[in-house]
């Protein structure tokens, strides 16, 4: 099942340059997108939403971006701070459900 | 801030035995949630839990297990006979009211580990 797709399992980022991760779906069904930041030996920590009638939201440092007909998001971070080294997944849910679908995650190293 | 709560955080089991993992949502939410990761893979949904009732679960969700909320504050996942290939995270979460837009809070997970 690759419904969320997050296919880069690893990215590295100097402190202050601009951090883009990127998630692919398939379902057209999914009206709702949510990136979750987990570190080691925590739960997945909720970051940033966006609906699917939007193609934009920013929160702070954290913007994320949908592309609905090329089904694709990004989240972008700027600046990169060693802070937000942490593993990011993509998830994704259509209003009729509860479920979320995730995708594999990145891992996120920013370097001093 | 309020935020859920797993026990234990480690569980070894033997294959074929009986396990319990026990979780404490938040406190005012009323949609409880088991997902589980295995090592190295993705986060999976298992189960959502409202008004006492499954409202949604998936494939993985099959007769060996099973969730109740015993009382007010705990919510509970058993699985029934564990194998091998259920050794993963399990991850609890709840959220305020039904959708996926509602934020769902995670615990910070149980590790299964099947013997």
């Amino acid at each position: 099942d690759q419904q969320v797709k997050q296919n880069s399992p690893s990215l590295s980022v100097q402190e202050g340059r601009i951090s883009i991760l990127n998630c692919d779906y398939t379902n057209s069904m999914f009206d709702y997108f949510l990136w979750y930041k987990k570190y080691p030996a925590e739960g997945p920590t909720f970051l940033i939403s966006i609906s699917s009638i939007k193609d934009k939201n920013e929160d702070g440092r954290f913007t994320v971006f949908l592309n609905k007909s090329a089904k694709h998001l990004s989240l972008h971070i700027v600046p990169s701070q060693p802070g937000d080294s942490a593993v990011y997944f993509c998830a994704a849910s259509h209003n009729a459900g509860n479920m979320l679908t995730f995708g594999g995650g990145t891992r996120l190293m920013v370097k001093p | 801030e309020p935020e859920v709560t797993q026990t234990p955080s480690h569980q070894v089991t033997q294959m074929g035995q009986e396990v319990i993992l026990r979780c404490v949502p938040i406190s005012n939410h009323l949609y409880f949630y088991w997902y589980r990761q295995i090592l190295g893979q993705k986060v999976e949904f298992l189960v959502s839990f409202y008004n006492n009732e499954i409202s949604e679960k998936s494939e993985i969700f099959d007769d060996q297990f099973s969730v109740e909320r015993p009382d007010g504050s705990n919510f509970t996942l058993k699985i029934r006979s564990t194998k091998l290939e259920d050794s993963a995270m399990y991850f609890c979460a709840s959220s305020e009211a039904a959708g996926g837009y509602n934020e769902q809070f995670f615990g910070p997970g149980t590790r299964l580990t099947v013997l």
